[in-house]
């Protein structure tokens, strides 16, 4: 079966802090992968993909394939970056997103 | 920038009514899609619509649902005869040209049944 896992359902470091949120999947083949951001009383919004291979807000996210894993990662938090991280590879044809069940992500000032 | 637009923000309905939830896909994408979010829970994918026809649909997306693109604007889901656990968030979002394109969401509407 597809899946995606997010182990943290919370995650809560210091500002300044280095932060990893973590991602696996189980597919075979080739996932195109994205992580999406929910800030709070906003709508969702595409965070990065990985075959973009870019940095956003600081952020980035390398595929894998090894570990079958895609996690986020930014190595000094801010306090703005607090908001609920989702991964969501997708794998079939009609590249239909399998989301993960989403990281709280809380940065203490 | 153009946005994915949902309305109503909130929609309170009795068990067993029927609902239609609205969405404006931004104007030249060609991929439209549903999910929805039961309170504290993850984002579940519902369905995914291109060319006028369902390209793709979940197992929760059954015959009490569906969608339907009414003019060259709106996408719209039906949910007949709700229920109390229909009770969540709806996304609705598109893409462009392509379905591996990213997607860009809407607010969301809030569905509540009593």
């Amino acid at each position: 079966a597809q899946r995606v896992t997010q182990p943290e359902k919370l995650l809560s470091v210091f500002k300044g802090a280095p932060v990893e949120l973590k991602c696996n999947y189980s597919y075979s083949g080739s996932p195109e992968l994205f992580w999406y951001v929910q800030y709070s009383r906003q709508r969702l919004q595409l965070l990065l993909r990985h075959i973009s291979r870019e940095s956003i807000k600081g952020f980035t996210a390398d595929l894998n394939k090894g570990e079958t894993s895609f996690h986020l990662k930014k190595p000094f938090a801010q306090e703005e970056d607090s908001a609920m991280y989702y991964c969501a590879p997708s794998m079939d044809s009609n590249y239909q997103l399998i989301w993960g069940a989403g990281t709280k992500l809380i940065i203490k000032p | 920038e153009p946005e994915v637009t949902q309305t109503p923000s909130h929609q309170v309905t009795q068990m067993g009514q029927e609902v239609i939830l609205r969405c404006v896909p931004i104007s030249n994408h060609l991929y439209f899609y549903w999910y929805r979010q039961i309170l504290g829970q993850k984002v579940e994918f519902l369905v995914s619509f291109y060319n006028n026809e369902i390209s793709e649909k979940s197992e929760i997306f059954d015959d009490q649902f569906s969608v339907e693109r009414p003019d060259g604007s709106n996408f719209t889901l039906k949910i007949r005869s709700t229920k109390l656990e229909d009770s969540a968030m709806y996304f609705c979002a598109s893409s462009g040209t392509a379905s591996n394109q990213p997607q860009h969401f809407g607010d969301g509407t809030r569905l509540s049944i009593l």
